[in-house]
């Protein structure tokens, strides 16, 4: 049974580069069957998609983070990254990584990681 | 603003049946399938319905969803306290080289 653990620096300052890391265990990262996605929740608000990656580095980003965003795999850890720059306290959140079935009309993330919260602040 | 419009709000007493609209556009809803998470307090979503209408392995069937046209509804029936959480509605849209958007949610609360 696939699990996601999130790790990485729970404060970032202003305008500088948040990046975290989705560790998958259970299975392997390199299967056909999923892309891997990161979706944030700021406090007290609704969920938003950041973007998902196949592990041959294929990507989907949300268009409106896209020239801040990277997302990265790495098959050799079961890893995936992601990377956003010129971070705001807008960027504040709960960032979860999650697992997405990604075919056709189909998409959708199973399981999530616990989650990791973010501040930006200086 | 969220691409997926949902009611802010829901409320039943236990037993009862209860639904959460869902309502987008041709370029997400009217192209693909639809996708329900239960987000209880404090902790991380959970996958609830996908593809409109199927449920995970362990979702009891008082769960189930529907979609028509641009619109995708998700029904609770014999409303339990438990229930009580957050729910969001997701699905793939095909704008702008293709990207997943969700809903701003729904709180349930179980009077």
């Amino acid at each position: 049974q696939l699990q996601l653990q999130e790790s990485g620096p729970g404060l970032v300052k202003p305008s500088e580069t948040l990046s975290l890391t989705c560790t998958v265990s259970g299975g392997s990262i390199s299967s056909s069957s999923y892309y891997w996605g990161w979706i944030r929740q700021p406090p007290g608000k609704g969920l938003e998609w950041i973007g998902s990656i196949y592990y041959s580095g294929s990507t989907y980003y949300n268009p409106s983070l896209k020239s801040r965003v990277t997302i990265s795999v790495d098959t050799s850890k079961n890893q995936f990254s992601l990377k956003l720059s010129s971070v705001t306290a807008a960027d504040t959140a709960v960032y979860y990584c999650a697992s997405t079935i990604l075919t056709g009309p189909h998409n959708w993330f199973d399981p999530w990681g616990q989650g990791t919260l973010v501040t930006v602040s200086s | 603003q969220s691409v997926l419009t949902q009611p802010p709000s829901a409320s039943g007493t236990p037993g009862q049946r209860v639904t959460i609209s869902c309502s987008g556009s041709s370029s997400n809803i009217g192209s693909n399938t639809v996708n329900w998470y239960q987000q209880l307090p404090g902790t991380a979503p959970k996958l609830l319905i996908y593809s409109n209408n199927q449920r995970p392995s362990g979702v009891p069937d008082r769960f189930s969803g529907s979609k028509s046209g641009t619109s995708a509804s998700l029904a609770i029936s014999g409303l339990q306290s438990e229930d009580e959480a957050d729910y969001y509605c997701a699905a793939w849209d095909d704008s702008l080289n293709g990207h997943v958007v969700f809903g701003g949610g729904t709180k349930l609360t179980v009077l």
